[in-house]
């Protein structure tokens, strides 16, 4: 059964710095992992997807990367910004879609 | 292009009751899936639907089920409510199956008292 573990559960850094989420999942049999960006109480917004295939995707200031053989994604946030506030989640499909609990990120300006 | 609508957005709902919510995907998209998010057990799926089929299923009681019209719109039901079934009920919808990038609506948030 495949299980995602997001660790921190929680992060508060300045303005300014560079960070890095992590993603671990329990079976490296996935399609395609995504992380998402969730307001509170409002809905998700896709950020970055990687296919199964792929190593890294880039947006912005936002970096993904996907290593299947360990179980990891880690999401990497450059120059910071209080708007980046939010929680973070990952999520890997095999058929269905299992999400992580999220990381609470608090930006500090 | 619009985005995922759902309604209603907020309902309050007494123990024992049904409750109905509604999903518009994206036009053109043809999958729907459906996830609860509580505070303890984060997101969890319930079910997807394609062309109007269930494709997958979570483990969740036979009192949550859900459709999908021949328009893409969707559908769930809960049934019997159960004050654990308070949480914000999320809808995404896809252009396909097999994890292709998945657009969120803005939740309903359902409070049973």
């Amino acid at each position: 059964k495949q299980e995602v573990t997001q660790i921190p559960a929680a992060l508060s850094v300045p303005e300014g710095e560079n960070l890095v989420l992590n993603c671990s999942f329990t079976d490296s049999a996935i399609y395609n992992l995504q992380w998402f960006r969730q307001d509170p109480g409002k809905g998700l917004t896709s950020l970055l997807l990687i296919q199964s295939s792929q190593r890294e995707q880039t947006s912005g200031r936002l970096n993904a990367s996907l290593d299947k053989s360990s179980g990891r994604s880690t999401l990497y946030i450059a120059a910071s910004q209080p708007g980046d506030s939010a929680t973070y989640l990952c999520a890997v499909c095999d058929d269905k879609i299992i999400f992580g609990k999220g990381t609470r990120l608090h930006i500090l300006p | 292009k619009a985005g995922v609508t759902q309604t209603p957005r907020y309902l309050i709902k007494t123990r024992g009751q049904q409750v109905t919510l509604s999903c518009s995907p994206i036009s053109g998209h043809r999958s729907v899936s459906w996830y609860q998010q509580t505070p303890g057990q984060g997101l969890q799926f319930l079910f997807e639907y394609f062309s109007e089929t269930q494709r997958n299923k979570g483990n969740f009681p036979g009192r949550f089920s859900g459709r999908q019209f021949s328009n893409s719109r969707s559908e769930m039901n809960v049934s019997t409510l159960e004050l654990g079934d308070s949480a914000l009920y999320l809808c995404a919808s896809s252009w396909g199956t097999g994890g292709d990038t998945q657009y969120f609506g803005p939740g309903t948030r359902l409070t049973v008292l």
